[in-house]
């Protein structure tokens, strides 16, 4: 089935830095979403982008999306330990709207 | 308080037996969703509704079998057929089954089997 992807697998970076997390897929899509996962609990959501939307911001989160390129990304900037979690993007499959997730992006932030 | 609530937070089972996991939402959320996680890994499908008294297999829907007999309650059971059973199960929900309304999840149930 058709699922996001994401880049890296772990991040490691100190407080104060940004982060960049990268989601590809493999065919259209109508929406992208991005989560995230704090150790042992359940997912929340973060930002959704449409396909005709290019950058959405959500306070310190900036997430864009090239339908071109089949490919979005996910900034955080000025990082702070709290920010530490696992990052999911999740795409529909088209027709089917089912949302897929990828395998995440573990970030740690460093205090 | 709306939210979406799963119980138990850990469960254990022996091998062979049936095992069911509970998921309930005030949220007034028509479509509901089972994820699995294992460790390390991106969330799986289960199963899937839309609507009361109807659902859809998912990704991985073998060795499980789901009811959704009221809008707030979608309870998912770990059949003995399930050949590796131990894994974190996510409950999710949303206004409706469409990719353009978020999900909101559960805390999760933690299931081992041995």
């Amino acid at each position: 089935s058709q699922q996001g992807e994401e880049d890296p697998q772990a991040l490691s970076i100190q407080e104060g830095e940004n982060a960049t997390m990268n989601c590809s897929y493999k065919t259209s899509i109508n929406n992208l979403q991005w989560y995230r996962q704090n150790s042992g609990r359940g997912l929340v959501h973060l930002i959704l982008i449409r396909s005709n939307e290019r950058e959405k911001h959500s306070g310190r989160l900036r997430v864009t999306l090239d339908t071109s390129k089949k490919s979005s990304s996910l900034l955080i900037t000025a990082s702070r330990a709290a920010d530490t979690a696992s990052y999911f993007c999740a795409t529909d499959e088209g027709n089917n709207n089912d949302m897929r997730f990828g395998a995440g992006t573990r970030l740690t932030v460093k205090p | 308080d709306g939210g979406i609530t799963q119980s138990p937070k850990y469960l254990f089972r022996k091998e062979g037996q049936n095992v069911t996991l509970s998921c309930e939402q005030n949220l007034n959320h028509d479509a509901m969703y089972w994820y699995r996680q294992d460790p390390g890994q991106g969330l799986r499908l289960i199963y899937y509704s839309q609507i009361v008294n109807d659902f859809q297999k998912g990704d991985i829907a073998e060795g499980y079998s789901v009811s959704r007999e009221k809008k707030e309650s979608f309870p998912l059971t770990v059949t003995s057929a399930q050949k590796n059973p131990t894994a974190f199960y996510l409950c999710a929900s949303s206004k409706r089954d469409y990719s353009s309304y978020e999900q909101y999840f559960g805390p999760g149930t933690r299931l081992t089997v041995t």
